[in-house]
């Protein structure tokens, strides 16, 4: 089958690094895509990760390692904007894109 | 527009009604795929489209849910007989055919079932 998996919930502190992970299972994924949901509205891209390593798109990177079927989401500096749902996704070889459940961030004053 | 569309943007219907839920994806987009997400759970994925094709229905919960996509581009979600269970927002998603791995979402329906 195929599923991803992450934490439910993170916290963090306004303007520090907070790394969000991402594991899947599955075989034929092209690469592993973030988004980032606010309560009430619709998801949004945030990045995309075809090979191996790291992607650094101002203060969010992301990462990937295809041998370890694993990822990540790093934000930096972080915001009280950023609080937020993040959910990773992953897109086989039939175009069918599959979520995981979300990551929950919290970010304290 | 130059985004997703979906429409309605709330529908609160009563349990056993049937319901249409409408996406008009950004124009050129072909790939189109619905999913579901209640109240603070992840994007449950239902079906997609490529054209006018479902090569994936494995998602849809029950055969009261149906979907179809005409001309390559608007696609409604019929779900018939609503339950209560159904009550969740519906989203939906396209892709450029040169960009599959980013999705641009529609603002979503948000039905609720008495």
């Amino acid at each position: 089958g195929q599923s991803l998996e992450q934490p439910s919930e993170v916290t963090a502190v306004e303007g520090a690094i907070v790394q969000i992970n991402c594991t899947y299972q599955t075989s034929g994924f092209y690469g592993l895509s973030w988004y980032q949901q606010h309560d009430g509205g619709a998801p949004t891209f945030l990045s995309y990760n075809a090979l191996d390593g790291l992607e650094e798109t101002g203060r969010f990177s992301s990462f990937l390692s295809r041998s370890d079927s694993y990822g990540y989401l790093l934000l930096q500096e972080l915001q009280m904007k950023d609080s937020a749902s993040y959910f990773c996704a992953g897109r086989n070889r039939d175009d069918k894109i599959i979520f995981g459940k979300g990551t929950r961030l919290h970010i304290l004053p | 527009g130059a985004g997703v569309s979906q429409s309605p943007s709330n529908k609160v219907t009563e349990k056993g009604k049937d319901v249409e839920l409408r996406c008009d994806p950004i124009s050129g987009h072909t790939a189109l795929y619905w999913y579901r997400q209640s109240l603070g759970q992840g994007l449950e994925f239902l079906i997609y489209f490529q054209g006018n094709s479902a090569p994936d229905k494995s998602g849809l919960p029950s055969d009261r849910f149906s979907a179809e996509r005409t001309g390559g581009s608007v696609s409604t979600l019929t779900i018939q007989r609503t339950q209560q269970e159904d009550s969740a927002v519906y989203l939906c998603a396209t892709t450029a055919s040169h960009s599959y791995n980013e999705q641009f979402f529609g603002p979503g329906t948000r039905l609720t079932v008495l």
